[in-house]
């Protein structure tokens, strides 16, 4: 069966600080697609970023860096010199191949910066 | 350029009441879902489409039903509500799962 596990439920960091935020899955099948989304206290989802799993480069986009290790199952999202603004629930995701690609959510992990 | 839009955006019903909640896209999607998202539970899918005329059931799907008779639209039922339904709910669609999903902006339901 598939799983994404956020075992962070609640994270608090004061502005400026880098904070990481786990994701572990689990999985039987050789392909499949990662991702995280971003749920701002305007309650909108918004796509951050997917990954495939043959994939395995790190990725950088601004302030924003994704750590994807296949021999751990873990697909770490890390905020560096983090803002208010990134205040935020944060979701790791999972597609399932062999049921047309659905998508699986963790239970997210809220983010607080504090000012 | 609307993305995906769901309506109504908040809603109350009563016990045993009947409601359909209206989902559609304008992106030529093939994929589109209906999860719903519960303190402490993330979200959790309740059915899902690969085309028109194609639906199946996620993890939470009792209570609801769902058709899709065109690819730009894809209505969740609610047959009975009860109060275990109240919930956010939100509607998403990819033109193919692996691509992820654009989310609409949710309805917030409250069954009394």
């Amino acid at each position: 069966a598939q799983k994404v596990t956020q075992a962070q439920t609640e994270i608090s960091v004061v502005e400026k600080e880098d904070v990481t935020l786990d994701c572990v899955y689990e999985t039987r099948d050789t392909t499949y697609y990662l991702f995280w989304y971003k749920q701002p206290p305007s309650g909108e989802l918004v796509f951050l970023i997917r990954r495939n799993s043959f994939d395995e480069q790190n990725e950088i986009s601004g302030r924003y860096s994704w750590n994807f290790q296949k021999s751990t199952s873990s697909f770490n999202f890390t905020i560096t010199a983090s803002q208010v603004v990134d205040s935020a629930v944060y979701f790791c995701a999972l597609s399932d191949p062999n049921r047309d690609d659905k998508i699986i959510f963790g239970k997210g992990t809220r983010l607080h910066i504090l000012p | 350029n609307a993305g995906v839009t769901q309506t109504p955006k908040f809603q109350v019903l009563k016990t045993g009441q009947s409601m359909t909640l209206q989902c559609a896209q304008d992106m030529n999607h093939e994929y589109m879902s209906w999860y719903r998202q519960d303190p402490g539970m993330g979200l959790r899918l309740i059915h899902y489409s690969v085309g028109a005329g194609i639906t199946d059931q996620g993890e939470v799907p009792n209570g609801y039903n769902v058709s899709r008779s065109t690819t730009e639209d894809f209505p969740l039922r609610l047959l009975s509500a009860a109060p275990s339904q109240t919930s956010v709910y939100f509607c998403a669609s990819s033109y193919g799962g692996s691509a992820g999903y654009t989310f609409g902006s949710g309805t917030r339901l409250t069954v009394v």
